[in-house]
């Protein structure tokens, strides 16, 4: 299975952009690449995934590196709500691998 | 729609006791999985099943592991005998394979063995 990497937490302020890291060198040129949050006492809630392109929603926005080792979750106006643990997880045959992920702190 | 529903949401329980936790994915889903979460060990994937058949198990951490789905609306993980070190958060969760995959999470069963 993949690895990745990503920093233990990051903080922000409020309606402030927030850009999280994830490094995944070992992913396969198959396996997606996917963003769960989890709000504390919550179930992870799927917020994107991407292959190639960069990828956008109405939750966050995806940059994937051209090759594919690493890629960046952007949220474009951090809330207080957006205070979660994010996780970048890759797909392989419909199979998610969770690391430790960023926990996100919000400034108001 | 509901969403993912897990019961019971909280499970306290001895040593050696049975314990089962129940799913209820969303409706249409063919894909269940079911993890594990702890402090030590972050979120496990157990095992998985695709149109109620068991996928992959290799996540299922020893034989007092066994998880069933009778139909595409309920599956059950349980465990028998319980373990204090089987203390941790099972999460359900389901999917759609003509989706992009995207797996929606139930609330999540604690159990505490003592």
């Amino acid at each position: 299975d993949a690895k990745t990497t990503q920093p233990n937490s990051m903080e922000s302020n409020e309606e402030e952009p927030v850009h999280l890291p994830c490094n995944h060198s070992t992913i396969s040129g198959t396996d997606y690449i996917h963003w769960y949050r989890q709000l504390p006492s919550q179930g992870p809630e799927y917020v994107i995934h991407g292959l190639t392109s960069n990828v956008n929603n109405r939750m966050a926005s995806l940059a994937i590196a051209e090759d594919r080792k690493s890629s960046t979750l952007i949220l474009h106006r951090a809330t207080l709500r957006d205070a979660a643990v994010y996780y970048c997880t890759p797909q392989s045959n419909y199979k998610l691998t969770f690391g430790k992920g960023t926990l996100l702190t919000v400034n108001p | 729609d509901a969403g993912v529903i897990q019961s019971p949401r909280h499970e306290v329980t001895e040593m050696g006791q049975e314990v089962t936790l129940r799913c209820k994915p969303i409706s249409g889903h063919d894909y269940l999985f079911w993890y594990r979460q702890t402090m030590m060990r972050g979120l496990e994937l157990l095992i998985y099943f695709n149109n109620n058949v068991p996928i992959d198990d290799s996540g299922m951490p020893e034989d007092r592991f066994s998880a069933k789905m009778p139909n595409a609306s309920f599956s059950t993980l349980k465990i028998q005998p319980s373990e204090p070190r089987d203390s941790a958060v099972y999460f359900c969760a389901s999917s759609f394979s003509s989706s992009s995959y995207e797996q929606y999470f139930g609330p999540g069963t604690r159990l505490t063995v003592t």
